[in-house]
């Protein structure tokens, strides 16, 4: 079976560029996650959906950040304008619904804002 | 508020030796507690996961985890360390599978040949 799928797996722009990574999971998980990871913070949870819904966004550091599921298989995390300091590894991960199992992660998008 | 404490930043291990990695959570119900590993520039894989019953778990790998309600702890072991278990190591707590999991800072494994 497909794991949760991130794209692309490296990105490189200019402080002040739109980026939109992007995030395919599990097929019939009903729970996706947005995570970053840096050294200084580790890895921290952004946001997550339920039913392409989302529950919680508390993590998301600030109006610059947003994030969107319009379908069970898609979802899209954007920066716009992007600053250097969001440079980090942006992981998707899913579930399946309560009870059913962990979560799995994809292989994360490496993003380097200059 | 659920948090995780991963209290070895770094910890090197000779190949066939044993390992513990320690990890204790705070968590105001019965917690749901995970291990992932994670290789350089991987995605992290789950080794084991603690829901209810049997307190000693068992994971890929050869890893197992105790989970001490006492202690509030769930500690990873294996008994004979591989050059390839080299590695980042997260143990996560949370309050069912699919809610919010907390990450501790993770562990760094070495292992010496």
């Amino acid at each position: 079976d497909a794991g949760v799928i991130q794209s692309p797996r490296h990105e490189v722009t200019e402080m002040g560029q739109e980026v939109t990574l992007r995030c395919k999971p599990i097929s019939g998980h009903d729970y996706l996650f947005w995570y970053r990871q840096t050294m200084m913070r580790g890895l921290e949870l952004l946001i997550y959906f339920n039913n392409n819904v989302p529950i919680d966004d508390s993590g998301m550091p600030e109006d610059r950040f947003s994030a969107k599921m319009p379908n069970a298989s898609f979802s899209t995390l954007k920066i716009q304008p992007s600053e250097p300091r969001d440079s980090a590894v942006y992981f998707c991960a899913s579930s399946p619904g309560t009870g059913q199992g962990p979560q799995h992660f994809g292989d994360g998008t490496r993003l380097s804002i200059l | 508020a659920q948090s995780v404490t991963q209290p070895d930043i770094h910890i090197t291990v000779s190949e066939g030796a044993s390992l513990e990695l320690r990890c204790n959570y705070s968590y105001g119900a019965t917690p749901y507690l995970f291990w992932y590993v994670q290789s350089p520039g991987q995605g992290l894989q789950l080794l084991l996961k603690y829901f209810s019953g049997d307190t000693l778990v068992q994971g890929i790998k050869g890893f197992e985890a105790e989970f001490k309600r006492s202690q509030s702890s769930f500690n990873l072991r294996k008994p004979s360390v591989h050059w390839s278990d080299a590695a980042e190591y997260f143990c996560a707590v949370g309050g069912g599978t699919a809610s919010k999991l907390t990450f501790g800072t993770g562990t760094r494994l070495q292992v010496t040949l």
